[in-house]
């Protein structure tokens, strides 16, 4: 079967740090991609993860560990416009499509 | 197109009725992947398409539910006989050969 977990919501401050984790049980892997989604808009891609370490790509960044099956979102000096949904999914093998995670909800406050 | 078009943006049918959804993906892209995305819920995989076939229709909910791609471009999702949980966001993407998706706007269907 196929499972992808990350938390439902989280909340953290302007300026601060985030750490949104994903964990996953998938039949097969070839990547993990992290996408934001704003209220009401498409999902719009932010990171791609196929080798184990760290990716980073300005304010965000992005881990994995295939051996633990475990991926994080990593985001820096945030701004309230980061407030979103992040989605976790991995792609098993091939073209498959994506498997997504039910998204976790950031809000950022001042 | 610059990216992903879908129409319409929003539909609204009574129960029992057809709808068709339309995406337009990026030229030249030559997978398409049909997801739905109900309030609060994650995306849900309804089909996938490369070029004009549909290697895997695992995800449609029922035999309502079909898709159609022609010359390996516009694709057009058709749900016959709508029921009530059949309204959500349903969203299209391309994308080049095993690479990242690139997402419509998607159709918000409400049905009545």
């Amino acid at each position: 079967g196929q499972n992808i977990d990350q938390p439902t919501e989280m909340t953290a401050t302007e300026g601060a740090i985030v750490q949104i984790n994903c964990t996953y049980q998938t039949s097969g892997f070839n990547g993990l991609f992290w996408y934001q989604q704003h209220a009401g808009e498409a999902p719009t891609f932010l990171s791609y993860n196929v080798l184990d370490g760290l990716e980073e790509k300005g304010r965000f960044s992005s881990f994995l560990s295939r051996s633990k099956g475990y991926s994080y979102l990593l985001l820096k000096e945030l701004q309230m416009k980061d407030s979103a949904s992040y989605l976790c999914a991995v792609r098993n093998s091939g073209n498959t499509p994506l498997v997504f995670g039910k998204g976790t909800r950031l809000s950022v406050i001042a | 197109g610059a990216g992903v078009s879908q129409s319409p943006s929003n539909k609204v049918t009574e129960k029992g009725k057809d709808v068709e959804l339309r995406c337009d993906p990026i030229s030249g892209h030559t997978a398409l992947y049909w997801y739905r995305q109900s309030l609060g819920q994650g995306l849900e995989f309804l089909i996938y398409f490369q070029g004009n076939s549909a290697p895997d229709k695992s995800g449609l909910p029922s035999d309502r539910f079909s898709a159609e791609r022609t010359g390996g471009s516009v694709s057009t999702l058709t749900i016959q006989r709508t029921q009530q949980e059949d309204s959500a966001v349903y969203l299209c993407a391309s994308s080049p050969a095993n690479e990242k998706l690139f997402f419509g706007s998607g159709t918000q269907l409400s049905v009545l």
